[in-house]
């Protein structure tokens, strides 16, 4: 039982680069998550999926762009990096929408941006 | 006005104690409640989860759920060291989202 998989699990890049955050389930859920979380802000949803090829803001989605071609992966992409996206992000997926459906979180990816 | 908020901790009670964690919400239409605890360094992972109002069980947690007066709790009886990480409280909406709790810190003393 893989689950839900990140990676990379550490990862440091420089300002205005690329980077892409990946995040695979094998359980098929339908709703797949991407939240960041930093010192006393606990966890923010960035961008959300209810399925494949559809896509929703979150919170805070400035700067990170999202796709969703297939169930099972949801990549988040930094386009230009900035300083201020230093972060742990975490990946999680549900079910569906049921109220008694929680999240399932990947082990989350540490990003530093120099 | 943040939806969700939490006691903003750090909490800390010796061990065998009763640890409270609250959680309030804003007046939206929530569907479920859900305790996470996360480990430092680690991802959160379900504890408990509660959709009605009244108390709920699980082994040393209890789940606390009043909609009326938009709060939720979670007790922690017996209190143990492997109890001591971060505890957030989750607020799912309609349409599959959830609102998230900055935390609340427990620390559980030998």
């Amino acid at each position: 039982d893989a689950g839900i998989t990140q990676s990379p699990r550490y990862k440091i890049t420089e300002t205005g680069r690329q980077v892409t955050l990946m995040c695979h389930q094998t359980w098929s859920h339908s709703y797949m998550f991407w939240y960041r979380q930093d010192l006393g802000h606990g966890l923010r949803l960035i961008y959300y999926s209810a399925a494949a090829d559809i896509t929703d803001k979150g919170e805070v989605p400035d700067g990170y762009v999202v796709s969703r071609s297939k169930t099972e992966n949801f990549p988040l992409t930094l386009e230009s990096a900035t300083r201020s996206q230093t972060s742990v992000y975490f990946c999680a997926s549900s079910e569906d929408s049921s109220y008694n459906q929680p999240q399932h979180f990947g082990d989350g990816t540490r990003l530093s941006i120099l | 006005q943040k939806e969700v908020e939490q006691n903003s901790g750090p909490l800390s009670v010796p061990e065998g104690a009763i640890a409270s964690l609250n959680c309030t919400y804003s007046d939206r239409v929530s569907q479920s409640f859900f305790w996470y605890r996360q480990y430092s360094g680690k991802s959160p992972e379900l504890i408990m989860s509660i959709y009605s109002n009244g108390d709920k069980e699980d082994g040393r947690f209890t789940a606390q759920l009043n909609k009326a007066s938009q709060y939720v709790s979670l007790l922690i009886r017996d209190s143990q060291p492997s109890d001591s990480a971060t505890y957030l409280c989750a607020v799912k909406w309609y349409a599959g989202k959830s609102t998230f709790g900055d935390g609340t810190t427990l620390t559980v003393k030998p």
